[in-house]
């Protein structure tokens, strides 16, 4: 069975970096023609791919967000960690991380997401 | 940057028949975009429901089916139940790993 939870910090101030970790199972982020993506989803407003992270340690980002964002993985731990700096309200939203597929280029197992607020 | 356009809005009588698009502002849908559906419910993370056009993922009823139509790639929902109503988003690949969201469709069953 394949699971995905997202973990990190519910409140984040204005300017601060956020830090989202996925931590998965059921799968290897080192077999061929995985990936693991991070999704977001601002309350009432349409789902975002930030960015995506494959096998081979290939990374693609958001254009309008990539000098912002940072996907690494810990195969060993079966994690993935998402960075994203100088935070802002807009921001707010809930993100998922999700097991992408390299092969049919989609999202196939989803996590529940967890609600980041950014606010003072 | 080409966006992904759904319609926003599309309502369908309990077993009917609807089709969904999504498109492209510029260009048309072939299946080179490997066009995927997700189905969301208010609160809830997507659910996969056809990838690389026109499979079904593991567990989803026949009644969802996935083409190409035209310029633009379709999900179609036979036989709509009351559990249907939900928002619809499409996913095209952009190349180079990129996956672009539509907006999504809501969909109302009444």
């Amino acid at each position: 069975q394949i699971t995905l939870k997202e973990s990190g910090p519910t409140l984040v101030k204005p300017t601060q970096t956020l830090t989202l970790t996925c931590t998965f199972s059921g799968f290897s982020l080192s077999t061929s023609g995985v990936g693991v993506g991070w999704i977001r989803q601002p309350p009432g407003k349409a789902l975002e791919c930030l960015a995506l992270i494959y096998w081979d340690d290939d990374k693609h980002y958001s254009p309008s967000l990539k000098s912002r964002l940072t996907i690494t993985k810990d195969t060993s731990k079966n994690q993935v960690v998402l960075t994203m700096t100088n935070m802002d309200p807009v921001d707010t939203a809930t993100y998922y991380c999700a097991l992408g597929d390299y092969r049919y280029y989609y999202m196939d197992v989803w996590g529940k997401g967890t609600t980041v607020i950014v606010s003072s | 940057q080409t966006v992904v356009t759904q319609e926003p809005s599309f309502s369908v009588s309990p077993g009917g028949t609807v089709t969904l698009t999504c498109g492209l502002s510029s260009g048309s849908v072939s299946t080179s975009y490997y066009p995927s559906w997700y189905q969301q419910t208010p609160g809830q993370a997507p659910r996969t429901l056809i990838y690389s056009t026109d499979t079904r993922s593991s567990g989803v009823p026949d009644r969802f089916s996935g083409s190409i139509l035209g310029n633009k790639a379709a999900l179609t929902i036979m036989g709509a139940q009351a559990d249907d109503e939900s928002d619809y988003y499409c996913v095209l690949y952009m190349g180079s790993g990129s996956l672009v969201f539509g907006g999504g469709t809501k969909l109302t069953v009444l």
